[in-house]
């Protein structure tokens, strides 16, 4: 079983509805958790951290985390088509990071 | 704001010959970590560094090692490249000072052994 798991898509929504991605991890005792995107062939950018059971919001982003469940989701608002790519679940855990697989997201104009 | 940097930005090597990559963390960031990311893969933790030490070691194989110099700056060193290789190398850095380390990830070598 992998450290964190994610649907790996592809999601499509169509521009300017909700996008809700779910990433799940198997270490309770896991620290820290993030939200990355990454563009094909270009590195992944972190757009969200969350650190506490309940919601964070930046913008049209919003991080929820449920560390009874060990879930964590993002939801993003108002979808544009740039916002089309790869979102990568990451989760700290000790000294060490770990992603998830990633899930595709297409926004459709 | 300044970026983590990564040299060389495209690399291609023959098998069995070695390779260097460069990483030059943000300003103020004590921590790199190097990932590997082969396509359609997620990023797979190689090694990470603290304070010029090795701090946490992943997949790594033993034909790679690096290393972090007193300037911060990282480099990985590889030999005996094989085509399985080939791959998206990305460093990042933190600063434990953020206590969450955050991680911030630089554009990435991208290395191509033929």
């Amino acid at each position: 079983q992998k450290e964190v798991e994610q649907n790996s898509g592809p999601l499509s929504v169509p521009e300017g509805a909700i996008a809700s991605l779910n990433c799940t991890y198997s270490d309770r005792g896991s620290q820290s958790f993030f939200w990355y995107r990454q563009y094909s062939g270009k590195s992944p950018e972190l757009i969200m951290s969350i650190y506490s059971n309940g919601d964070k919001e930046d913008g049209r982003f919003t991080a929820q985390l449920n560390k009874a469940s060990q879930y964590v989701s993002l939801l993003i608002r108002d979808s544009q088509p740039s916002d089309s790519a790869t979102y990568l679940c990451a989760v700290n855990t000790g000294n060490q990071f770990y992603f998830g697989t990633g899930t595709s997201l297409t926004v459709i104009p | 704001a300044a970026g983590v940097i990564q040299s060389p930005r495209h690399l291609i090597k023959e098998k069995r010959e070695t390779a260097t990559l460069k990483c030059y963390p943000i300003p103020r960031h004590d921590t790199v970590y190097w990932y590997q990311q082969g396509p359609g893969q997620d990023p797979q933790f190689l090694i990470s560094f603290y304070e010029k030490m090795q701090s946490d070691k992943g997949s790594i194989p033993d034909r790679f090692s690096a290393q972090q110099f007193s300037d911060y700056h990282s480099e990985l060193n590889m030999s005996s490249l094989e085509l399985g290789d080939s791959a998206l190398y990305f460093c990042a850095s933190s600063t434990k000072g953020q206590g969450a380390r955050e991680q911030y990830f630089g554009p990435g070598t991208r290395l191509t052994v033929t």
